[in-house]
């Protein structure tokens, strides 16, 4: 029973334009969301992160939106650029005190074409 | 600053071998997580350790073993490997809050 789900496996946008990777859980205890971006041979690295108390969380080009009635999260990258292609993870907590432990997505591979 | 170093990065077995995955980190984070990677199937949890001392399994812990050796080090064995345990394993450390998760750089492990 997958948690987390990212339906699309890839997603191809170009340079300039926004890419918006979306993800979905059915957990209703997961409290926290966060984003991570995996590029080939390295290990995945934190990008971005919303509690559920908020809507919206915006870190530069890195929008994340949280959907808490729909149990969906998005997030936005604007504009795109071709460092962005990469392999995008989300990932869901619950319990916003002490120890957490993460449950991931299969992930969204964006291509950035120039 | 070198955060969460895992060894070895390559290693071919064969079925029936055994072997110690170690991981390292140095954030004082007291939080260590064992994660293996496979096509469409995203990250999926092993092992993990929430503090020194104790350890936990996660989605998928069979034909694993692990060790909180202390604060710093956290150990994946192999007792007899599978070739369905070929597989890029991440080591990852955790902060207290917000709960985010610093990765090494994986260790791709085949098994013929």
């Amino acid at each position: 029973d997958q948690q987390v789900k990212q339906n699309s496996p890839s997603l191809s946008v170009q340079e300039g334009r926004i890419s918006i990777l979306n993800c979905d859980y059915t957990n209703s205890m997961f409290d926290y969301f966060l984003w991570y971006k995996k590029y080939p041979a390295e290990g995945p690295t934190f990008l971005i992160s919303i509690s559920s108390i908020k809507d919206k969380n915006e870190d530069g080009r890195f929008t994340v939106f949280l959907n808490k009635s729909a149990k969906h999260l998005s997030l936005h990258i604007v504009p795109s650029q071709p460092g962005d292609s990469a392999v995008y993870f989300c990932a869901a907590s619950a319990g916003n005190t002490g120890f957490q432990k993460l449950v991931f997505g299969t992930g969204t591979r964006l291509l950035v074409s120039p | 600053n070198a955060g969460v170093t895992q060894t070895p990065k390559f290693q071919v077995l064969k079925t029936g071998q055994s072997m110690t995955l170690q991981c390292a980190q140095d954030m004082n984070h007291n939080s260590m997580y064992w994660y293996r990677q496979d096509p469409g199937m995203g990250l999926r949890l092993i092992y993990y350790s929430a503090s020194e001392g104790t350890t936990d399994k996660g989605e998928v812990p069979n034909g694993y073993n692990v060790s909180r050796l202390n604060k710093r080090e956290f150990s994946l064995r192999l007792e007899s490997a599978a070739p369905s345990q070929t597989s890029v394993y991440f080591c990852a450390s955790q902060r207290q809050k917000p709960g985010e998760l610093f990765f090494g750089e994986g260790s791709r492990l085949t098994v013929l």
